[in-house]
C-alpha cells in the first residue's frame, strides 16, 4: 500500500503568515485530497484532486503538487484555521492516509 | 442536504463482533457512489476500511479482508459494517463516508470501545 508521509507533524502560526503544509506519497499518486478536522467533529473535506476547494472553502487556501510530492499552503493564517489536516490517496488500492499535521494558532 | 449517521453499540467485548449502521439521507444509495467505512484509531491514524458500491459490490482493505463485512438494506436507505473477532486494536472512531477517490460526505463518527 502506498504510505503517505506529512510533515510536520505539529506547527503554530501567527495571523497573517503563509502556512504550507506537506505530503509525500511512498509510489506516484494521480491525486491528492485533504481534509480539515477539528476537536470533536468529523473530517471536512478540504481539497479534493490536488488543487481543487471544496465547498465553503476559503480562497486563501491552495493545493499543489504531483506524483509524490504534494502541499497544501495557507495565503494568510486565521485563527480558524487551527486543525489538524490530514492527506488522503485513492488512486491505489487501498486508499491511505496521512498521518495528520496539527496545526496551532501562535 | 445530504446527511450520513452512524449508530451502534458503543462498547464491545473482545472477540465478538462489532456491527454498525450508516442511515443515509438526502441520497439514494443505490443511485450513485461508494460507501465507505473509515476508522480513526486514538493517536489519530485513519485507515479506509472498505465500502459498497451503489451496485451492491464490495471492496475491503486487505488488512481486514477476513474479518469485515459491509452489508446493505436499500428499503432503508442504510449500510452496514460487521467486523469480526475484534480485539483492544479495534477500539477506535467510525466514520461512513460516501465516495469514490475522496470521501465528500461523512458521519459524526461514534466511538466504539473493544474491553471486557
Amino acid at each position: 500500500e502506498i504510505v503517505l508521509t506529512q510533515s510536520p507533524t505539529t506547527m503554530a502560526a501567527s495571523p497573517g503568515e503563509k502556512v504550507t503544509l506537506t505530503c509525500r506519497a511512498s509510489s506516484s499518486v494521480s491525486y491528492m485530497h485533504w481534509y480539515q478536522q477539528r476537536s470533536g467533529t468529523s473530517p471536512k473535506l478540504w481539497i479534493y484532486e490536488t488543487s481543487k476547494l471544496a465547498s465553503g472553502v476559503p480562497n486563501r487556501f491552495s493545493g499543489s503538487g504531483s506524483g509524490t510530492s504534494y502541499s497544501l499552503t495557507i495565503n494568510s493564517m486565521e485563527t480558524e484555521d487551527a486543525a489538524t489536516y490530514y492527506c488522503q490517496q485513492g488512486s491505489s488500492y487501498p486508499d491511505t492516509f496521512g498521518a495528520g499535521t496539527k496545526l496551532e494558532l501562535k | 442536504e445530504i446527511q450520513l449517521q452512524e449508530s451502534g453499540p458503543g462498547l464491545v467485548k473482545p472477540s465478538q463482533s462489532l456491527s454498525l449502521t450508516c442511515s443515509v439521507t438526502g441520497y439514494t444509495i443505490t443511485s450513485g457512489y461508494d460507501w465507505s467505512w473509515i476508522r480513526k484509531f486514538p493517536g489519530n491514524k485513519m485507515e479506509w476500511m472498505g465500502y459498497i458500491s451503489n451496485s451492491g459490490s464490495t471492496n475491503y482493505n486487505p488488512s481486514l479482508k477476513i474479518r469485515i463485512s459491509i452489508t446493505r438494506d436499500t428499503s432503508k436507505n442504510q449500510f452496514f459494517l460487521q467486523l469480526n473477532s475484534v480485539t483492544t486494536e479495534d477500539t477506535a472512531t467510525y466514520y461512513c463516508a460516501r465516495a469514490p477517490y475522496y470521501f465528500d460526505y461523512w458521519g459524526q463518527g461514534v466511538m466504539v470501545t473493544v474491553s471486557s
